[in-house]
């Protein structure tokens, strides 16, 4: 139980473009989800907290005008990044918490969006 | 702010060899977990630590927590080559399930 779902697992785009991530938890309900971004050889990076019904709370220095977080309904968050640029490569990871037993269940996360930006 | 640090960063031993990964954070907690990432994947949950004293073990891997002391330790047992991963602690402050603060990461390579 508690699988999250991330599509797409990788993407390549062009400057100037914007790309949606999706996040999904597949059998459980999510009031929150978290995204990350990870960089090479570093550890994860909260961006951002996304609440379902509410406006994502952001990280200090993450521009929300970017990296525009919606989660419309308790199963789907998604990232969409404007505009991207060669600076936003790197690997998106999703995850959420929840579930039947969501006290003693850590954080599962997705299989994560490797973002190439050319 | 909260603080996780790992140690160490990199970490080469011989298959067989016992080693323990230190993970130290700088507020209260009693939430803690480990995860494991393999290259260019995402992470996988190994174990949650939610009390002082707590001890979890499965297979090589043998997790702990001592919350007054803010470390938690992660011992590998005769290493083998399939442990070869990225290790991650993750604490989570207390009272809240928002915000989990990630260790810097510890690169174990297990050589046969």
């Amino acid at each position: 139980g508690a699988v999250v779902s991330q599509h797409p697992s990788w993407v390549i785009c062009k400057s100037g473009t914007s790309v949606k991530i999706e996040c999904r938890s597949l059998d459980f309900q999510a009031t929150t989800m978290f995204w990350y971004r990870q960089f090479p050889k570093q550890s994860l990076m909260l961006m951002a907290t996304s609440n379902e019904g509410s406006k994502a709370t952001y990280e200090q220095g993450v521009e929300k005008d970017k990296f525009l977080i919606n989660h419309a309904s308790l199963t789907l968050s998604t990232l969409t990044v404007t505009s991207a640029h060669p600076e936003d490569s790197s690997f998106y990871i999703c995850s959420a918490q929840g579930g039947q037993d969501s006290y003693n269940s850590p954080l599962h996360f997705g299989n994560g969006t490797r973002l190439t930006v050319t | 702010e909260l603080k996780v640090e790992q140690n160490p960063l990199f970490l080469s031993m011989q298959e067989g060899k016992n080693y323990t990964i230190y993970c130290n954070y700088s507020t209260t907690s009693d939430r803690l977990y480990w995860y494991r990432q393999d290259p260019g994947k995402s992470l996988e949950s190994l174990f949650v630590l939610l009390s002082n004293g707590a001890v979890k073990q499965e297979g090589r891997l043998m997790a702990s927590l001592d919350t007054k002391a803010r470390l938690s330790t992660l011992h590998i047992t005769a290493a083998v080559h399939d442990l070869s991963a990225t290790y991650f602690c993750a604490v989570d402050p207390a009272s809240f399930y928002q915000k989990v603060t990630f260790g810097t990461g510890t690169k174990l390579q297990v050589i046969p």
